[in-house]
């Protein structure tokens, strides 16, 4: 399974752009690259997942290089309510689909 | 739709209880998983069971045991408690992973084991 590195912390000021990246260096052909937002005492909620280029939703973009050795989770316009913990997941696509690997998070303090 | 539901919220034993953890999902999903979250710490998958009828071990199984009732349910069971077991528990669910779908969380359960 590839492993992730993340900042462990960020800190941002409301109105604007804030890009978070994930190292994933052994990241495996055939594998997806997923985000997870969390909040104090909520279980993880999904973000954004994507496979190559750009993938763009409501909420945020994904970015991804040609090598997919890494990945930048963009928020466009944070907001107080952005504050919480980011994850970079890579979903293995076969074999051990249920073993993903959280680890610490990237913790994005949004200030006023 | 409630998603994935979990009961109790709040849960405090003394070393050697035993206690479940009960999990439900209504999104008629095959994947169902059961994560710890210490302190300052990602999530760690415990077990999972990728459909009904099988489980499979994570990374943190031992003091635990799971059991998929159906394809709602699926339940955690410590039998005899730790302090080492002092953790927030979440259940997720989902379509399978293999196909890139997203897992989906319950609330959680805060459990103190004293």
């Amino acid at each position: 399974l590839a492993k992730t590195t993340q900042p462990i912390s960020m800190d941002s000021y409301e109105g604007q752009e804030v890009n978070i990246t994930c190292s994933h260096n052994n990241i495996a052909t055939n594998d997806y690259i997923t985000w997870y937002q969390q909040f104090p005492s909520q279980g993880p909620r999904f973000i954004i997942q994507g496979y190559k280029t750009k993938v763009t939703n409501e909420v945020a973009s994904l970015f991804i290089p040609a090598d997919r050795k890494s990945s930048t989770l963009s928020l466009p316009r944070v907001s107080l309510s952005d504050t919480a913990v980011y994850y970079c997941l890579v979903v293995p696509i076969s074999g051990n689909t249920g073993k993903l690997i959280f680890g610490q998070g990237t913790t994005l303090q949004v200030k006023p | 739709n409630a998603g994935v539901t979990q009961t109790p919220k709040f849960q405090v034993l003394k070393t050697g209880q035993s206690m479940t953890l009960q999990c439900a999902q209504d999104m008629n999903h095959n994947s169902m998983y059961w994560y710890r979250q210490d302190p300052g710490m990602g999530l760690r998958l415990i077990y999972y069971s990728a459909s009904e009828g099988t489980t499979d071990k994570g990374e943190v199984p031992n003091g635990y045991n799971v059991s998929r009732l159906n394809k709602r349910e699926f339940s955690l069971r410590l039998e005899s408690a730790a302090p080492s077991q002092t953790s927030v528990y979440f259940c997720a669910s989902s379509e399978l992973l293999a196909q890139g779908n997203e897992q989906f969380f319950g609330p959680g359960t805060r459990l103190t084991v004293l």
